[in-house]
């Protein structure tokens, strides 16, 4: 079944220091892939998005995701994290069997950020 | 476009009760979606529609379940007999496409006493 695998579930970071979170995914094809960051009690926002073409995306906020088809990763990163940066991070991919659309998300990374 | 908003935001129920939620998408976006997430997960997929028609159905989705969308327009989610697993954030997104990007509500946090 097709899943997504975000294997750190707690991150914390210093303000201005780096950060990748990593997200593995499982999918035969070639998986259309996201990353979305949700702030306590709020909705999810897309940082971004990778459908095809080149392999390094950029998103909002700095952060960019580099898509890796031979370790099956799409990992997030952004080179200095600020303190607005805490939130909850999910990596998610586009369900492939169906043509809905559904998303199928890994079960999210907190990251809190250290003044 | 005020983007997605959902009612109520939040919702203190007791057990046995039926709750209803509402879900106005993007006003041009024909497909809309519904998850559940719950605390320390990520969000879940319940339920799909395209316009007014309901194309799928998760296996999570029991028969306490319903969802419409009347005129393909807002949709709504009732939860009959709740029950303290019932308990989560309840998510409505909508897109324009299906590889399109989906956006979201702030959610409805429910909790069945």
């Amino acid at each position: 079944a097709q899943s997504v695998t975000q294997p750190d579930i707690h991150i914390t970071v210093s303000e201005g220091a780096s950060l990748e979170l990593r997200c593995n995914y499982s999918y035969g094809a070639t998986p259309y892939l996201f990353w979305y960051v949700q702030s306590p009690g709020q909705g999810l926002q897309l940082l971004l998005k990778y459908f095809s073409g080149d392999t390094l995306v950029q998103g909002i906020k700095g952060f960019e995701a580099e898509f890796k088809r031979s370790q099956s990763s799409f990992n997030l990163r952004k080179p200095s994290v600020h303190w607005s940066d805490a939130a909850e991070y999910f990596c998610a991919v586009v369900h492939g069997s169906s043509n809905t659309g559904k998303l199928i998300f890994g079960q999210g990374t907190t990251l809190q950020v250290k003044p | 476009d005020t983007g997605v908003s959902q009612d109520p935001r939040h919702k203190i129920t007791k057990r046995g009760q039926n709750v209803t939620f509402r879900c106005d998408p993007i006003s041009e976006h024909n497909r809309l979606y519904w998850y559940r997430q719950t605390l320390g997960q990520g969000p879940e997929f319940l339920t799909y529609f395209q316009n007014e028609a309901q194309l799928e159905k998760s296996r999570l989705l029991s028969d306490r379940f319903s969802a419409e969308r009347p005129k393909g327009s807002f949709s709504t989610l009732e939860i009959q007999r709740t029950e303290q697993g019932d308990s989560a954030m309840y998510l409505c997104a909508s897109s324009g496409g299906v590889y399109n990007e989906q956006f979201f509500g702030p959610g409805t946090r429910l909790t069945v006493l």
